[in-house]
């Protein structure tokens, strides 16, 4: 069974550049989950989706941030203007329960370097 | 506000030590815990998750044990080997609307020497 895809892997950019990142998850997983990932911290949830629908996007910054997940299958999360601070690794899971009773698998992340 | 602390930051054993790490939470409202590893440049990879109203869970050498009244999780490692050298993170599952949303510790900085 694939696991959780993400692309890129890498992404630099300038300041005040937008930028987009893409997941795939897990087959059959209704559950996808972003999160963000500073050096030496953990993860910290940007969004949840159940199925299409984003269940508790209260952490997301709206001002730039944006996140789509088209059919409730595959997301995108977008960022416009970036900026420094949003220098970062970009989780994406998934889970097959609602609710998430259940495992979160990650992907390997992209990991964002805005200059 | 939910709060994850894992104690020890950083810990070095040699290869074959029995070992232990900690994590508390501030609220026992939790919906399940569970303990990930991380790589250096990689995702996480969920480890072993226990659910609020369980003691322990086992797999192979790990062990992990919850204490929801006292906000407290332990993972036992057991003989240690090189290969188990990462970043090990605990997260609690909030038992509100929030379900399912994890909050992570900062995580515990393994390195077993060969």
């Amino acid at each position: 069974e694939a696991g959780v895809v993400q692309s890129p892997r890498y992404k630099i950019i300038e300041k005040k550049q937008p930028v987009a990142f893409w997941c795939n998850p897990i087959s059959g997983h209704n559950t996808l989950y972003w999160y963000l990932q500073n050096l030496g911290q953990g993860p910290e949830l940007l969004i949840r989706y159940e199925n299409e629908e984003a269940v508790d996007d209260s952490q997301l910054p709206k001002d730039r941030f944006s996140a789509e997940r088209l059919k409730g299958v595959d997301s995108t999360l977008k960022i416009q203007p970036a900026e420094l601070g949003d220098s970062a690794v970009y989780l994406c899971a998934s889970s097959k329960l609602l609710g998430g009773t259940d495992t979160q698998y990650f992907g390997p992340g992209t990991r964002l370097t805005v200059l | 506000k939910q709060e994850v602390t894992q104690i020890p930051a950083a810990l070095s054993v040699p290869e074959g030590e029995n070992l232990v790490l900690n994590c508390s939470f501030t609220d026992s409202a939790i919906y399940n815990l569970q303990w990930f590893r991380q790589d250096p440049g990689k995702g996480l990879t969920s480890l072993l998750l226990i659910q609020s109203s369980q003691r322990e869970q086992t797999s192979g050498r790990l062990n992990a044990s919850l204490d929801k009244s006292s906000g407290r999780s332990t993972l036992y490692i057991a003989a240690s080997q090189p290969g188990d050298s990462a970043t090990y993170l605990c997260a609690v599952s909030l038992g509100t609307r929030s379900q399912g949303n994890l909050i992570f510790g900062k995580g515990t900085k393994l390195s077993v020497k060969p």
